[in-house]
């Protein structure tokens, strides 16, 4: 299947740092790539979609000033967390469509902010 | 409304035996497709499984299917011949087309394989 590589698979940070999270697909190239964020034991929680060359698309109650997501190729997304603090530590996963219905999904991100 | 509904947060079952893992979702589109997907302590998230709204026939992938019932709006996943490595999170995941791209996930159910 389609691969999909995210680079840091983990990240510590100071509180008011920001850090870069990237999100690649390997094989294909993905017109629409997705951030999501997992709480521990919850289930996924959709970010943004962002779409190659065009602005992302924040989900209700989404810092989108806080959470900057590029989009610049159809190959890399990166999502950055801008004046990071302890409750935005989290699991980042991305995952990237092609065209059809699946998603292929990242190894994720585990950020912790101390 | 819930999109997508797991009501079993915990299943324990003995290696070898089959596990069925519940997913029931919410939708007035009529073209939907539904996935299953695992995700192991590691944290990534592994496609098992996808049925389409439109798919006659329960779709199946190796030791898995997929009891699509359409009129009960539920999608449970069967687990066959459940082996140790099988121990993880299940997703159960909708995605409509009327809403673009958006996929919505269920809360999950951790699966426990017993020796």
């Amino acid at each position: 299947g389609a691969v999909v590589s995210q680079h840091p698979s983990r990240v510590i940070c100071k509180s008011g740092t920001s850090v870069k999270i990237e999100c690649r697909s390997l094989d294909f190239q993905a017109t629409t790539m997705f951030w999501y964020r997992q709480f521990p034991k919850k289930s996924l929680m959709l970010m943004a979609t962002s779409n190659e060359g065009s602005k992302a698309t924040y989900e209700q109650g989404v810092e989108k000033d806080k959470f900057l997501i590029n989009h610049a190729s159809l190959t890399l997304s990166t999502l950055t967390v801008t004046s990071a603090h302890p409750e935005d530590s989290s699991f980042y996963i991305c995952s990237a469509k092609q065209g059809g219905d699946e998603q292929y999904f990242g190894p994720g991100t585990r950020l912790t902010v101390t | 409304a819930q999109k997508i509904t797991q009501t079993q947060p915990g299943m324990f079952v003995q290696e070898k035996e089959a596990v069925t893992l519940d997913c029931t979702y919410d939708t007035s589109d009529p073209s939907y497709g539904l996935f299953w997907y695992k995700q192991p302590s590691s944290g990534e998230m592994i496609f098992l499984i996808y049925q389409g709204s439109y798919d006659q026939q329960n779709a199946t992938e190796g030791r898995y299917s997929l009891n699509f019932q359409k009129a009960r709006k539920s999608a449970n996943l069967v687990i066959s011949a459940s082996q140790l490595g099988d121990s993880a999170m299940y997703f159960c995941a909708m995605r409509e087309r009327g809403t673009g791209n958006q996929f919505y996930f269920g809360t999950g159910t951790s699966l426990t394989v017993i020796p």
